[in-house]
């Protein structure tokens, strides 16, 4: 399968700490990157090779997987951390990159 | 400073042709794959092939296969996407990224252009 399957939206309290899923069969194989996506802006890596930070990009984001699942905690959610965050991965076949549906994340 | 910066919006009608452009700057261009990457309205993101403009090596999804030409130009280092006969259905932003490998051979973008948005009547 080349599809990554995440939850539409998740809700964190200010300061509180969330996790977002990422599922699919090539994160078995090929390590999960997240990008961090605000309405009508270009897409922002906050994570790439499972668990690796851009320069620029706070410590309160990290990256976990194991198997076919990856995911990307916030600790300490922030107003600005509210944004849509896309996983994504090389396919299985090897090829391609593969993104996932996206994830709405709202900091109440 | 790495720049990704992409040419501006276009509004065409349905079954005219289109090349919109992506000008690197700030590091060694001919040497990093670029990617094309479509986020229509509302939707996530979708990658639709991928070149390496050093020797216009290039791959498609193969949704995209036949519907879109991607190539490069080293000596302006600048990639470009290309539509014989836009459908409505091309109404989406496009991004191009610059895509890297790790060390265990997966990929990753490091860094993304602002978009261009191209809306097909």
């Amino acid at each position: 399968s080349s599809e990554l399957t995440q939850d539409p939206a998740v809700s964190v309290a200010l300061g509180q700490t969330v996790t977002i899923t990422c599922r699919g069969d090539s994160l078995a194989r090929y390590s999960a990157n997240w990008c961090q996506q605000k309405l009508g802006q270009a897409p922002v890596p906050v994570i790439f090779g499972k668990n690796n930070r851009p320069s620029g990009i706070p410590d309160r984001f990290s990256g976990s997987g194991s198997g076919a699942t990856a995911s990307l905690t916030v600790t300490g959610a922030q107003a600005e951390d509210e944004a849509v965050y896309y996983c994504y991965s090389r396919d299985s076949s090897g090829n391609h990159l593969v993104f996932g549906g996206g994830t709405k994340l709202t900091v109440l | 400073e790495v720049q990704l910066v992409q040419s501006g919006a276009e509004v065409k009608k349905s079954g005219e042709s289109l090349r919109i452009s992506c000008k690197g700057s700030g590091y060694d261009f001919p040497n990093y794959w670029i990617a094309w990457v479509r986020q229509m309205p509302g939707k996530s993101l979708e990658w639709m092939g991928t070149i390496f403009p050093g020797d216009s090596d290039t791959r498609y999804n193969p949704s995209f296969q036949g519907q879109v030409t991607i190539s490069a130009d080293k000596s302006s280092s600048t990639v470009f996407l290309q539509w014989s006969s836009l459908r409505a259905s091309d109404t989406a932003v496009y991004f191009c990224a610059r895509r890297r490998n790790t060390a265990t051979n997966s990929y990753y973008v490091d860094y993304w252009g602002q978009g261009t948005l191209v809306t097909v009547s």
